[in-house]
């Protein structure tokens, strides 16, 4: 098992910054197998990839979000952290946590989530 | 962008019925990068097939995925109890490309 668990504020106002953390318990962030992502989830709607870290430090942002989104990684504290700036109520959401393989095939695949924290932009 | 459909949007069946889920993909997605997830209320989703075939770990054999280019299935044998969920396809198209599709609700007839 790999249990990711993410922590952050539950409520975030109108156009200031979100800031998750997620931390990996029973297995290193430096597998070169393995790269870090985040999803999150509308209320009621689909999943939506936001990006993802590799131990390197390397980062990959979906597009509709690259502009706001930075994902980081501590591998001293087996953490990754998203920060995701100039919220609105659009961006309220469950937020997940999630180990993406990525190397050798198949892959590109999500095996271990985070059991998700809700996030409410709201004043 | 990879755009992933899936169809029905809800399934209405009895348990020990057969469920058939598709998932179009508006360009060609390599079978190595297709994956299903089940998701049940209040849950984080759950792997249950990468390759478009192969099951995750401890996911039973009721469970099936198949096709490639722009048409994968997955297959549900015989429903449980347990199966009533939503069910998501997703494909990794190369850096920076990964979506999902919006999803198919199993519901109990």
């Amino acid at each position: 098992q790999v249990p990711l668990q993410e922590s952050g504020p539950g409520l975030v106002k109108p156009s200031e910054t979100l800031s998750l953390t997620c931390t990996v318990s029973g297995g290193s962030v430096s597998s070169g197998s393995y790269y870090w992502s985040w999803i999150r989830q509308p209320p009621g709607k689909e999943l939506e990839w936001i990006g993802y870290v590799f131990y390197t430090e390397s980062t990959h942002y979906n597009p509709s979000l690259t502009s706001r989104v930075t994902i980081s990684i501590d591998t001293s504290k087996s953490q990754f952290s998203l920060r995701l700036t100039s919220v609105t109520a659009a961006d309220t959401a469950v937020y997940y946590c999630a180990r993406l393989r990525l190397r050798g095939l198949p892959s590109g695949y999500f095996d271990y989530w985070g059991q998700g924290t809700p996030v409410t932009v709201s004043s | 962008e990879i755009v992933l459909t899936q169809s029905p949007g809800t399934l209405s069946l009895s348990p020990g019925e057969r469920a058939t889920l598709s998932c179009r993909a508006s360009q060609s997605v390599s079978t190595s990068y297709l994956a299903w997830y089940q998701q049940k209320p209040g849950q984080a989703p759950r792997l249950l097939i990468y390759g478009a075939s192969s099951r995750a770990t401890g996911i039973p054999d009721r469970f099936s995925g198949s096709g490639s280019g722009t048409d994968f299935t997955l297959t549900i044998s015989r429903l449980e109890p347990g199966d009533f969920a939503v069910y998501y396809c997703q494909q990794y198209g190369g850096s920076p490309t990964l979506t999902f599709g919006q999803g198919t609700r199993v519901e109990i007839k």
